[in-house]
């Protein structure tokens, strides 16, 4: 499946760095989606892009910054992270923002923070 | 907030038998969703349920829907090695189009 791409696909960083995701979706979709997934917990909601507009940040600490420059790609700006911050980052995209719409998931960055 | 409850956690399984996972809600849903994650990869949209009720099939999955639409289940028979992996309900509410996820129920085939 390559309907949604990310890179890299694993990084590791220091807790001084500052890194990008970056997530691009080749399905048309006018919706994206930051999820962070961590181990025995449920995926955690972090950003909602719709045309480019956020309209969803729950509550993410601000050294998660997202950026949407168009509606294909999303990019994820990290800077002065915690080791708690290791998860994998899921990028998702969906047709719209409609209460059935599915949604369509990248393969994940798996980020580890020393 | 709003929660979606999964259980189990984990479902140790002979190959052949059969598995189910349950996912409940304390609030009526508007729909219900399922995904697959399987090792290492990401999740992958299964089903959608939306009315009271409703049992869909996929060969040897069966989703299911609460008449109260507050609970759902899937069903695998006869289990194979390809159906390894974390299986991830998915709910919303009040027409909402966020999905609050359960914590999945991860697969296991003993060998």
């Amino acid at each position: 499946e390559t309907g949604v791409t990310q890179t890299p696909r694993h990084l590791v960083m220091g807790m001084t760095n500052k890194k990008s995701l970056k997530c691009e979706q080749h399905l048309g979709h006018n919706a994206m989606y930051w999820y962070k997934q961590s181990a025995k917990k449920p995926l955690e909601l972090m950003f909602v892009y719709n045309f480019k507009e956020q309209t969803e940040n729950n509550s993410v600490p601000s050294r998660f910054s997202p950026e949407c420059p168009n509606s294909s790609h999303l990019f994820l700006h990290l800077h002065t992270l915690q080791p708690e911050d290791s998860a994998l980052y899921l990028c998702a995209s969906s047709q719209d923002l409609r209460s059935t719409d599915t949604q369509y998931f990248g393969p994940g960055t798996r980020l580890t923070v020393l | 907030g709003q929660q979606v409850m999964q259980i189990p956690q984990y479902q140790h399984v002979q190959e052949g038998e059969d598995f189910t996972t349950y996912c409940n809600s304390s609030t009526t849903l508007s729909n219900i969703q399922w995904y697959k994650q399987r090792p290492g990869g990401h999740p992958v949209f299964l089903i959608q349920l939306v009315k009271s009720g409703e049992v869909k099939k996929q060969k040897r999955l069966t989703f299911q829907f609460g008449e109260a639409k507050k609970n759902s289940s899937l069903h695998i028979t006869a289990t194979q090695t390809t159906d390894v992996g974390t299986y991830f309900c998915a709910g919303r509410w009040d027409s909402n189009y966020q999905l609050i996820w359960g914590a999945g129920t991860k697969l296991i085939i003993k060998p």
